[in-house]
């Protein structure tokens, strides 16, 4: 069965960085997925698709601060000098034939 | 760049049915490489998928939701939309329509909160 796992919760201190993981269930390590930010309130937004070499392709307008890498079946999402606007929560999407999978995601605080 | 709008009842009665339209402008509703999409989340959770559909007019839906869940597409209107019918509580969301490209979901909605209630 398709699943990603995500930590609850993560926090940094503004300015600094931070590491947000995501992981793919047993036998799907080669997928790619998605990172989405959902800022309080609002609507969540497209940021990147993730492939397994760590290639990955950004939306528009996302800042340079924004990157992705991966190991094994693990997706990494990395956020530098960490804004206020950065606090939200992040959520990875995967996807295979006839149906999409979220990630329960992590809600990230900035110190 | 490709927009999308939601619109459709905020109150809904238990048992009935509620119908989303999704408006998309900025894009082709008939590109071969897109899939249109439903997602919903709770009030204070997670998103969920609910389906999507392409411009050819094959569905996929998410098997939870596969007994009560229609999605349709007009091309002409270049809206989409979907029924949920005998909808309960638990129904109670924040819907959004997205454009899935490829894989990953690029554009969304900016959500309509549906709330089922007597």
């Amino acid at each position: 069965q398709l699943v990603l796992t995500q930590s609850p919760s993560a926090s940094a201190s503004l300015g600094a960085s931070v590491k947000l993981t995501c992981t793919l269930s047993s036998g799907h390590s080669s997928f790619a997925i998605a990172w989405h930010q959902q800022q309080p309130e609002k609507g969540p937004r497209y940021l990147m698709k993730l492939n397994s070499d760590g290639s990955h392709n950004k939306g528009d307008g996302i800042p340079d601060r924004f990157s992705g890498s991966s190991f094994g079946a693990e997706r990494y999402l990395t956020i530098s000098s960490l804004q206020s606007e950065d606090e939200a929560v992040y959520y990875c999407q995967t996807w295979t034939t006839g149906i999409q999978v979220f990630g329960g995601g992590t809600k990230l605080t900035v110190l | 760049q490709v927009q999308l709008q939601e619109s459709g009842p905020g109150l809904v009665k238990p048992l009935q049915t509620v119908s989303l339209t999704c408006t998309v402008s900025g894009g082709s509703i008939s590109s071969g490489d897109s899939y249109w999409s439903w997602i919903r989340q709770p009030p204070g959770k997670g998103l969920e998928w609910i389906g999507y559909i392409h411009y050819s007019g094959s569905t996929f839906y998410s098997t939870s939701l596969k007994s009560r869940v229609t999605i349709s597409l007009d091309t002409s209107k270049t809206q989409f939309s979907l029924r949920l019918s005998s909808v309960t509580v638990a129904d109670t969301a924040v819907y959004y329509c997205a454009r899935e490209k490829g894989g990953p979901i690029d554009y969304w909605g900016q959500g309509t909160l549906v709330t089922v209630s007597s």
